[in-house]
């Protein structure tokens, strides 16, 4: 089975604060997707990054970075400078690739960056 | 235009009537899906499509229906609506031969409430 779990419901920060969301997920393949998505208050789901489990490598996309760690199963997601157009809800998801290939959500994190 | 369409954006209904939401994609995909998203619990599959002739159900198919029109289409019925399926509904497809991250792409969403 696959679980994602984002335990951090909401976060709040000042403007040009840093900011990490967390995620930690579960799955018993070996091979496996994970992405992050970003839903601001319009509603459409935005696409960020993805990762598969071969690919420990961190990122950087500009304010972005994502820190994937297979030892203890965590794909967490910093923005550096954090800005007020980055409020908005964000989602870690895991996709194996057996089954339906659907993607498994976490429940979410609300980031409110304060002017 | 945009590669996936949902129609309609927002509906309100009413408990016990019965409505269509639409999906349509011009990305040429033959896997299609259907998400629910309700606050705090990120987004849960519904139902899912390998190809027109191949449907299957998700986690939380119960209540739904659904119909793939052709390779292109792929509706979601709710044949008696009761107000706990208020939520906001997404379509997505993806590419089995799209690659290594066979990334799923999503529609802007539709918020239902059923009063």
């Amino acid at each position: 089975a696959q679980k994602v779990t984002q335990a951090q419901t909401e976060i709040s920060v000042v403007e040009k604060e840093d900011v990490t969301l967390d995620c930690v997920y579960e799955t018993r393949d070996t091979t496996y997707y994970l992405f992050w998505y970003k839903q601001p208050p319009s509603g459409e789901l935005v696409f960020l990054i993805r990762r598969n489990s071969f690919d420990e490598q961190n990122e950087i996309s500009g304010r972005y970075s994502w820190n994937f760690q297979k030892s203890t199963s965590s794909f967490n997601f910093t923005i550096t400078a954090s800005q007020v157009v980055d409020s908005a809800v964000y989602f870690c998801a895991l996709r194996a690739i057996t089954g339906a290939n659907n993607l498994f959500f976490g429940t979410g994190t609300r980031l409110t960056v304060i002017p | 235009d945009a590669d996936v369409t949902q129609t309609p954006r927002n509906r309100i209904t009413k408990t016990g009537k019965r409505i269509m939401l639409e999906c349509s994609q011009t990305k040429g995909h033959d896997r299609m899906y259907w998400y629910r998203q309700d606050p705090g619990l990120g987004l849960r599959l519904i139902y899912y499509s390998f190809d027109v002739k191949d449907i299957n159900k998700g986690e939380i198919s119960d209540g739904y229906s659904v119909s793939r029109q052709a390779q292109a289409k792929f509706s979601l019925s709710l044949e008696s609506a009761i107000p706990n399926q208020t939520a906001l509904y997404f379509c997505a497809t993806s590419d089995p031969s799209g690659g290594l991250y066979n990334e799923q792409f999503f529609g802007p969403g539709t918020r239902l409430t059923v009063l």
